[in-house]
């Protein structure tokens, strides 16, 4: 099993470009996380889908972000335009089952985002 | 507002001893809690976890102890390792509320050889 494979592993940019961020989740899962790591907040939940339909996206911190899974093995998260301040690691973890709560999530490798 | 609080950013071991970290939550309604590690460059990965209807949950060198009344829980490793240096992030959950782990901030353990 390849894991939840994410791309690219590192992303620099200038304030104000586009970034998009890319997820393969686990085949079989049914439910996708997008988190977001920082040294004062830890991981936050910015959204989470299931069966490919947003659920919960009350994370996402403003109208810049958005994130769409197309089907059951692609993800996608565009930050536009990006902003100094959005710098930060994002994680994309699947799970098997409907409910995030409680259950184990798999995480990807995370990709390291540095706007200048 | 951070309800999963790991208020030790870094903690420092010998090895052979036990390390303990901490993590305190506030919403009662969280009923199942989790630890992952973290390694550099790589996502977390689930270690341990404990539903709130126990107190202690043990796996091999690694113990989750559950206090409700005071909403804290700890991980203790026994022995700890050089392989146990890490982030580890303490995560809770609430089956009948949030879809969705609130995660801390993580507590850096360092084991010394």
């Amino acid at each position: 099993d390849a894991g939840v494979i994410q791309s690219p592993r590192h992303e620099v940019t200038e304030m104000g470009q586009e970034v998009t961020l890319r997820c393969k989740p686990i085949s079989g899962h049914n439910s996708l996380f997008w988190y977001r790591q920082t040294m004062m907040r830890g991981l936050e939940l910015l959204i989470y889908f299931n069966n490919n339909v947003p659920i919960d996206d009350s994370g996402m911190p403003e109208d810049r972000f958005s994130a769409k899974m197309p089907n059951a093995s692609f993800s996608t998260l565009k930050i536009q335009p990006s902003e100094p301040r959005d710098s930060a690691v994002y994680f994309c973890a699947s799970s098997l089952l409907a409910r995030g709560a409680g259950e184990k999530l798999f995480f990807g490798s995370g990709t390291q985002l540095s706007v200048l | 507002d951070q309800q999963v609080k790991q208020n030790s950013p870094s903690l420092s071991v010998q090895e052979g001893r036990i390390s303990i970290l901490n993590c305190d939550y506030t919403n009662s309604m969280f009923d199942y809690f989790l630890w992952y590690k973290k390694y550099p460059a790589e996502g977390p990965t689930f270690l341990i976890s404990i539903s709130s209807i126990k107190d202690k949950n043990e796996d091999g060198r690694f113990t989750v102890f559950l206090n409700k009344s005071a909403k804290h829980l700890s991980l203790h490793i026994v022995p700890s390792q050089p392989g146990d240096s890490a982030v580890y992030f303490c995560a809770a959950s609430a089956h009948t509320g949030a879809n969705n782990l609130f995660f801390g901030t993580g507590t850096r353990l360092t084991v010394i050889p």
